[in-house]
């Protein structure tokens, strides 16, 4: 019972290129959404967010993307760079107050980016 | 100057052992957690503490116990250790106003044999 599905294992593009990482969730209940960069060996490191009640936040090179009524979000990174190659969660909250603080993480997508 | 250190970053250990992993963040958060990253890499969490108060304790094994001496500390005990434990474990910290935004430790990589 995954409630946050990121289906690209995934994803090599080539630098200056655009990057789209997407991610889908089954609860409508979700009010915030996130994205985690994760390095080798190192743990996750906070990206971007987004609040449920707007569907684009812009940060520099990356602009989250999010579509309530299909569940989905995505993450563009532009231009993408190879220190980009990393790890990407997508993650979700917001299920209660008592969940405060509790992450529901995708599975995470591989992002390479060639020089 | 790490912000959120945990140790120790490898542990290897027979089935049945006791361990402990111990956490420390110097951000001056009022909640702390540790999640799991199984060998599917899903990252779930396990426990939450707020100002040393437990507020989130999903369906764990009760072999796993949390403990947080004070604010800045979370350690995770784990008593007779199953094969299936093997995971890296991720503590983590954040404000609860802004809880969202978690500072995550580099991780502990368990391994039961």
């Amino acid at each position: 019972d995954q409630q946050v599905k990121q289906n690209s294992p995934s994803l090599s593009v080539q630098e200056g290129r655009i990057s789209i990482l997407n991610c889908d969730y089954t609860n409508s209940m979700f009010d915030y959404f996130l994205w985690y960069k994760k390095y080798p060996a190192e743990g996750p490191t906070f990206l971007i967010s987004i609040s449920s009640i707007k569907d684009k936040n812009e940060d520099g090179r990356f602009t989250v993307f999010l579509n309530k009524s299909a569940k989905h979000l995505s993450l563009h990174i532009v231009p993408s760079q190879p220190g980009d190659s990393a790890v990407y969660f997508c993650a979700a909250s917001g299920v209660g107050s008592s969940n405060t603080g509790k992450l529901i993480f995708g599975q995470g997508t591989t992002l390479q980016v060639k020089p | 100057d790490t912000a959120v250190s945990q140790t120790p970053k490898y542990l290897v250990t027979q089935m049945g052992n006791d361990k402990s992993i111990k956490c420390e963040q110097n951000l001056g958060h009022d909640t702390m957690y540790w999640y799991k990253q199984d060998s599917k890499k899903f990252l779930k969490i396990m426990f939450s503490y707020n100002n040393k108060e437990l507020i989130i304790n999903e369906t764990v094994p009760n072999r796993f116990s949390p403990k947080s001496p004070d604010k800045a500390h979370l350690n995770l005990h784990i008593n007779s250790l199953e094969l299936g434990d093997s995971a890296v474990y991720f503590c983590a910290s954040g404000r609860r106003r802004d809880h969202e935004k978690l500072f995550f430790g580099s991780g502990t990589q368990l391994s039961v044999l």
